[in-house]
């Protein structure tokens, strides 16, 4: 199996308090996390790309410096938004990618069951 | 030119009919491509992958390929009602960075 989870699943917190979303590949290392943000009937918004024990690749547009990336080990990634505010809230939803192998084996995204952030 | 594309729909079946999904991809050095479905509130969960021109059948699931037209596309034989969901392509392109496309909504009526 390949199995993603994350942590919360949902959460509450009023504007400009930071919030962490942990990101676990339970039964394989991932090399590769990828965190997205999706809006309410959108697709999903790549974010940015996590190698374990790099710094975080930002998509154009995306504050670094807002969207704390840390990729530590090869099994936890986590995205922390700093100093939320109501235009964050949005589902996000991380991915895994598996390590060595084949190129075709390590490039399938395994999706987590997503955190809904909701910022009052 | 979007890099995948793909009819937002939505796209309408009968309850046991064929659904099929189409997707067009730009860059021509893509090498695999993928199927989720995600349903309302969930996050993605793989279908299917395809890396070779053909078919590909998984029980009711069979992805085509052509790279020459640069399409992929599901056929969802038997569509059930749990089978509505909104279908997202990905592919990975040649620079190896994964591009999903905005996805297809399917409704099966009972």
């Amino acid at each position: 199996g390949a199995v993603v989870s994350q942590h919360p699943s949902r959460v509450i917190c009023k504007s400009g308090t930071s919030v962490k979303i942990e990101c676990r590949s339970l039964d394989f290392q991932a090399t590769t996390m990828f965190w997205y943000r999706q809006f309410p009937k959108q697709s999903l918004m790549l974010m940015a790309t996590s190698n374990e024990g790099s710094k975080a690749t930002y998509e154009q547009g995306v504050e670094k410096d807002k969207f704390l990336i840390n990729h530590a080990s090869l099994t936890l990634s986590t995205l922390t938004v700093t100093s939320a505010h109501p235009e964050d809230s949005s589902f996000y939803i991380c991915s895994a990618t598996r390590g060595g192998g084949t190129v075709i084996s390590t490039d399938t995204q395994y999706f987590g069951p997503g955190t809904r952030l909701t910022v009052l | 030119q979007k890099e995948v594309e793909q009819n937002s729909g939505p796209l309408s079946v009968p309850e046991g009919a064929i659904a099929s999904l189409n997707c067009t991809y730009s860059d021509r050095g893509s090498q695999s491509f993928f199927w989720y479905r995600q349903y309302s509130g969930k996050s993605p969960e793989l279908i299917m992958s395809i890396y070779s021109n053909g078919d590909k059948e998984d029980g009711r699931f069979t992805a085509q390929l052509n790279k020459a037209s640069q399409y992929v596309s599901l056929l969802i034989r038997d569509s059930q009602p749990s089978d509505s969901a909104t279908y997202l392509c990905a592919v990975l392109t040649g620079g190896f960075k994964t591009i999903f496309g905005a996805g297809t909504r399917l409704f099966v009526k009972a």
